[in-house]
């Protein structure tokens, strides 16, 4: 299996212009988390589907950021303004039966916003 | 509140010699606990996990950590340290209740000298 796959791995944009950023989680998984990770704040989950629906979506920061899985092998975070702070690796990881399973993470998106 | 502490931030050792990272949790129900390790530019993988039973668990690189729930501890231990350990080293908690929400500590970064 290919992993969890992320794309771009690096995205560098100005203050302002939307960012979208890729997902595609292993084959199988009926979970999808999407995390951010700067030095400040650590490793901070911002939503997780199951089956394609958002199930928690608490730790979004703001409504310029928003999720989506249109299906089983694809999900794609958005952020509508993007702003400096925003600056941070995003990472996307899946598992199969949540809990207790393991998530297995993808390689990130490094993004810088300036 | 849940939480995870890793009280080391930064840890240095030799190599060949004996490690330990610390990490101490906050949860209300029995958690199940899990070590991921994050090499420079890459996802996070895991390491080991405890959700019951033997207390000991082994993992994959060598590594194994202790559950102690009279501490609310779940140490990280490697009798051998080699050159390739070195990188970041999460620990994480999770329900065993039902939530899937990972909660993730600040991280400790292991440098191994030569």
């Amino acid at each position: 299996d290919a992993g969890v796959i992320q794309s771009p791995r690096h995205e560098v944009t100005e203050m302002g212009q939307e960012v979208t950023l890729r997902c595609k989680p292993i084959s199988g998984h009926d979970y999808l988390f999407w995390y951010r990770q700067t030095m400040m704040r650590g490793l901070e989950l911002l939503i997780y589907f199951n089956n394609n629906v958002p199930i928690d979506d608490s730790g979004m920061p703001e409504d310029r950021f928003s999720a989506k899985m249109p299906n089983a092998s694809f999900s794609t975070l958005k952020i509508q303004p993007s702003e400096p702070r925003d600056s941070a690796v995003y990472f996307c990881a899946s598992t199969l039966g949540g809990g207790a399973g393991t998530q297995y993470f993808g390689p990130g998106t490094r993004l810088l916003v300036l | 509140a849940q939480s995870v502490t890793q009280p080391d931030i930064h840890i240095t050792v030799s190599e060949g010699a004996s490690l330990e990272l610390r990490c101490n949790y906050s949860y209300g129900a029995t958690p199940y606990l899990f070590w991921y390790v994050q090499s420079p530019g890459q996802g996070l993988q895991l390491l080991l996990k405890y959700f019951s039973g033997d207390t000991l668990v082994q993992g994959i690189k060598g590594f194994e950590a202790e559950f102690k729930r009279s501490q609310s501890s779940f140490n990280l231990r490697k009798p051998s340290v080699h050159w390739s350990d070195a990188a970041e080293y999460f620990c994480a908690v999770a329900g065993a209740s039902g939530t899937y929400k990972y909660i993730f500590g600040t991280g400790t970064r292991l440098k191994v000298l030569a």
